[in-house]
């Protein structure tokens, strides 16, 4: 079946650090879908990250994140990656990957990475 | 781009039928027909059960069903069940071709 494991929980101390996440797929043609970045601050909502194409590897960023983030690919290991720099305390969240169909249908999700920027 | 609106909040008994809405503008929900509705238990990752304002993808209940009028979308859940208690997300495409969701609605079953 379809799956997307995520990577572990980081700690990070805020004043520009900054934070990797994988995700590794299974069980589709990797190139076909793009996968979506979503996080979500704790007893928040959703907020939508970006996206990359794992084909062409284009990209699209949401205006909040433009010049901190960075969402790459390695087709050889099925693998997605999400950098985002400049860490503050407010970018404390759980981080979601998912496989994107159409504008907006993220089918399905991984378990989430817990990142905690505290001092 | 401002989250979508929703209730913070809907109960209804075991049985019952509920509706959640989600209101937007003419440059996101009015103007488009996609409109996705995520399911999240409490520590789960979110799960998509509504695409594109209707669609309901393999393996989902079809007691969900979605719907769309001008610029609000809603989701309905007929024959309420215990394992419907969850926090539920609208999700919509906007004229800047960005992504936006909703604040969320808690789901309680009385």
């Amino acid at each position: 079946q379809v799956q997307l494991v995520q990577s572990g929980a980081e700690v990070k101390r805020p004043g520009g650090a900054s934070v990797k996440l994988s995700c590794r797929t299974s069980g589709y043609i990797f190139t076909n879908y793009k996968i979506t970045w979503v996080r979500q601050a704790p007893g928040q909502s959703l907020e939508w990250m970006g996206w990359i194409s794992a084909d062409t590897r284009d990209t699209d960023y949401a205006q909040n994140f433009q010049g901190r983030v960075t969402m790459t690919t390695d087709t050889s290991a099925r693998t997605a990656y999400m950098e985002l720099r400049s860490l503050t305390s407010d970018d404390t969240a759980r981080y979601y990957c998912a496989r994107q169909w159409g504008l907006h249908s993220f089918d399905p999700w991984g378990q989430g990475s817990l990142v905690t920027v505290s001092s | 781009q401002s989250a979508l609106t929703q209730p913070a909040s809907v109960s209804g008994s075991p049985g019952q039928s509920i509706s959640i809405s989600c209101t937007g503008t003419v440059n996101d929900i009015g103007g488009y027909n996609s409109v996705s509705w995520y399911q999240q238990h409490p520590g789960k990752a979110p799960k998509l059960v509504i695409s594109d304002v209707t669609n309901r993808p393999s393996g989902v209940s079809s007691r969900f069903s979605g719907s769309k009028s001008g610029n609000t979308a809603s989701l309905a859940i007929s024959g309420l069940q215990a394992e419907d208690e969850a926090d539920y997300y609208c999700c919509s495409n906007t004229i800047s071709n960005t992504v936006v969701f909703g604040g969320g609605t808690r789901v309680t079953v009385l």
